[in-house]
């Protein structure tokens, strides 16, 4: 089996810069992704290979990865960004796709 | 833009077989690699399996003894079959698209993630 690793929960100040962890044994050599995911609503993609963002999302939402953990940085976060964040990757052999444990985010 | 519509029964007995259909519209499924995820209340995502546009397939372990996915693409439409189902099934299931990328670093080396995803089908089992 293989597992990400996610602290449960972040709270930051409107303005602020939250940070979201991600560890993984094999981060190392494979890209993380991360999905937003608001109250009662499906996943939304916000960064896709570590570090880029697809068309849509906002430029205050980056990515970044070294050794074997990957980040999540919301910078100036707003109230609209409160959601669940999750990490997603594949293990070494690249066939076993896991999602991380999930972090709560609250901007207050 | 490509929409994705899951559908199935909402509430199953333990021991029966949960299928769910998810219905692409605004694209070709032929184009893609498709997948399913669930969430149990209150809990975090899970990766059920992949069914690529070959009709191949990627299951989770975890799953795999019990999971089908296929995909029909005289209809547009990719399905999910989870066998002997319990309590610990009851979830909301996602369908979505799955973008393929290929590795820079590593010969022959895909990456695979959702893009697009449906809103989601509460499953209950339930005796």
């Amino acid at each position: 089996s293989y597992e990400l690793t996610q602290p449960p929960s972040v709270s930051v100040s409107p303005g602020q810069t939250a940070r979201i962890t991600c560890s993984g044994d094999a981060l190392p050599k494979r890209f993380a992704y991360w999905y937003q995911q608001k109250s009662g609503q499906a996943p939304v993609l916000v960064v896709y290979d570590d570090s880029k963002r697809p068309s849509g999302i906002p430029e205050r939402f980056s990515g970044s990865s070294s050794g074997t953990m990957a980040t999540l940085t919301i910078s100036g976060a707003r109230v609209d960004d409160e959601a669940d964040y999750y990490c997603y990757s594949t293990d070494i052999s690249g066939y076993l796709y896991v999602f991380g444990t999930g972090t709560k985010v609250t901007v207050l | 833009q490509v929409q994705l519509q899951e559908s199935g029964p909402g509430l199953l007995k333990p021991s029966e077989t949960l299928s769910l259909a998810c219905t692409v519209s605004g694209g070709s499924i032929s184009s893609f690699d498709w997948s399913w995820i669930r969430q149990p209340p209150g809990k975090g995502l899970e990766w059920i399996g992949y069914v690529y546009y070959s009709g191949s397939t990627n299951y989770s372990p975890s799953l795999k003894s019990r999971v089908t996915i296929s995909i029909d693409t005289s209809k547009n439409q990719f399905s999910l079959r989870l066998s002997s189902v319990t309590a610990a099934d009851t979830a909301v299931y996602y369908c979505a698209r799955v973008l393929r990328r290929e590795s820079t670093v590593t010969t022959n080396f895909y990456y695979y993630y959702m893009d697009v995803w449906g809103k989601g089908t509460t499953v209950t089992v339930s005796s």
